[in-house]
């Protein structure tokens, strides 16, 4: 049972444009929802997170939208450049589990931005 | 400042036989969790490490597995006898305090048993 599910898979970009990845969750306990991005050979690394009681976190080229009654949330990357070629995790987590702040990752999606 | 590090970086078995992985959390990072990525899968949650303490090892998949955290510091998870499922990367990731302190993850330890 797989609790965040994240699409899609693979996402091929051309440079400039916009690159969209989508996850939904299941579990009405999780509150915190950070996104991780991770280069061949490196671990995962967190590149921006929410809050349920926000619908939008910006962070410069980088956006998370969120939408609570659907629970569902998407990670927009603006004006995609060649650098931003990773793969992207969604993951979520509940703040309130006593310290204990495990996260439930998605699938995963490989975004490549071509030239 | 050091990052968490994690050794060995690749390690490739025979099914049946004993692998020992490494992880050092960030300095001073009370918090130190195991995850492992299966080919193609989503990172699951193998357990949660405070201090020497485990908090929650729900997500351990078996009795083969084994983690310890000596002294709060550097923490090891032993697989024995390893099986072919076990293959995968395994993460280790640290963080500082209790309420919604970054992970920060390890290069990970691929794991392959043959």
């Amino acid at each position: 049972q797989q609790q965040v599910k994240q699409s899609p898979q693979s996402l091929i970009v051309q440079k400039g444009g916009i690159s969209i990845i989508n996850c939904a969750y299941e579990n009405t306990a999780f509150d915190y929802f950070p996104w991780y991005q991770q280069f061949p050979g490196k671990g995962p690394a967190l590149l921006i997170a929410i809050r349920p009681d926000v619908s939008e976190k910006k962070e410069g080229r980088f956006t998370i939208s969120f939408n609570k009654s659907a629970k569902q949330f998407s990670l927009h990357i603006m004006d995609s450049q060649p650098g931003d070629s990773a793969t992207y995790f969604c993951a979520a987590t509940s703040l309130l589990n006593f310290g204990n702040e495990k996260l439930t990752f998605g699938t995963g999606t490989r975004l490549t931005i071509i030239p | 400042e050091a990052g968490v590090t994690q050794f060995p970086s690749h390690s490739v078995i025979e099914k049946g036989q004993t692998v020992t992985l490494r992880c050092d959390p960030i300095s001073g990072h009370d918090n130190l969790y195991w995850y492992r990525r299966v080919m193609g899968k989503e990172i699951k949650f193998l357990l949660h490490f405070v201090k020497e303490s485990k908090q929650d090892e729900s997500g351990m998949p078996n009795n083969r597995f084994l983690a310890e955290r000596t002294g709060g510091t550097y923490s090891t998870l032993k697989v024995q006898p390893a099986e072919l499922e076990d293959s995968g990367v395994y993460f280790c990731a640290s963080s500082q305090g209790e309420y919604q302190e970054t992970q920060y993850f390890g290069p990970g330890t691929r794991l392959l048993v043959l």
